[in-house]
């Protein structure tokens, strides 16, 4: 079973901190996705990485940043956090060259910004 | 502008009937399309997909129909159980210069009452 694990379901920051989201996944997968779910507006692409050290912006990628080192690691960075950033995130991989694009998400971090 | 629409936030059937959930599209390029289903505190799951060169895909008690004449889709569960209530997205496939990223619609809260 691919297994995709977000470090921490629930934090709480202050404005202006700086935060960093993590997630792993054990499958090999070459993709890896961030997106954030907000009642309403349903689930956003922030951004997204195809390789190692590569990474494409996706719909809303302002404010945030990433980083993919290795293959199995794909981390958020909130520089300096905001109330606006308070959110469901998550985080997917999938199969590079797959064409229905199937992903295969993790858990959720639940991020309170105060 | 939204790509994916889904135009019902809720929707509440009883246990033993049909639950249809549909869903828009603007983007003809569009050439997968995925439903999910999400639990509360839980990452999406993948559901079913059907290919834009198709016009339905079965898999037990779910059945994706797409008429890509109307650019609409719909998942149909029959019959509905109250495990099914969840928030289902539907989801469209869509390729980038380095490879495919999903574009989800907001999501549609199904409730199934015994």
């Amino acid at each position: 079973d691919v297994k995709v694990t977000q470090s921490s379901r629930y934090l709480v920051k202050r404005t202006g901190e700086k935060v960093f989201l993590e997630c792993v996944q054990d499958m090999d997968h070459e993709n890896m996705f961030w997106y954030r779910q907000d009642p309403g507006l349903g689930l956003r692409l922030i951004y997204f990485s195809y390789d190692v050290k590569m990474k494409e912006k996706g719909d809303i990628p302002e404010g945030y940043s990433v980083s993919r080192e290795k293959k199995e690691r794909f981390s958020l960075i909130l520089e300096s956090a905001s109330t606006n950033q308070t959110s469901m995130y998550l985080c997917a991989s999938a199969q590079k060259g797959v064409r229905t694009g199937e992903l295969f998400f993790g858990e959720g971090s639940r991020l309170t910004v105060l | 502008d939204q790509q994916v629409k889904q135009n019902s936030p809720s929707l509440s059937v009883q246990e033993g009937r049909i639950s249809i959930l549909n869903c828009d599209y603007t983007n003809s390029m569009f050439d997968y399309f995925l439903w999910y289903k999400k639990y509360p505190a839980e990452g999406p799951t993948f559901l079913i997909s059907i290919s834009s060169i198709k016009d339905k895909n079965e898999d037990g008690r779910f059945t994706v129909f797409l008429n890509k004449s109307a650019k609409h889709l719909s998942l149909h569960i029959v019959p509905s159980q109250p495990g099914d209530s969840a928030v289902y997205f539907c989801a469209a496939s869509v390729k980038h210069q380095a490879g495919t990223a999903l574009i989800f619609g907001k999501g549609t809260t199904l409730s199934v009452s015994s």
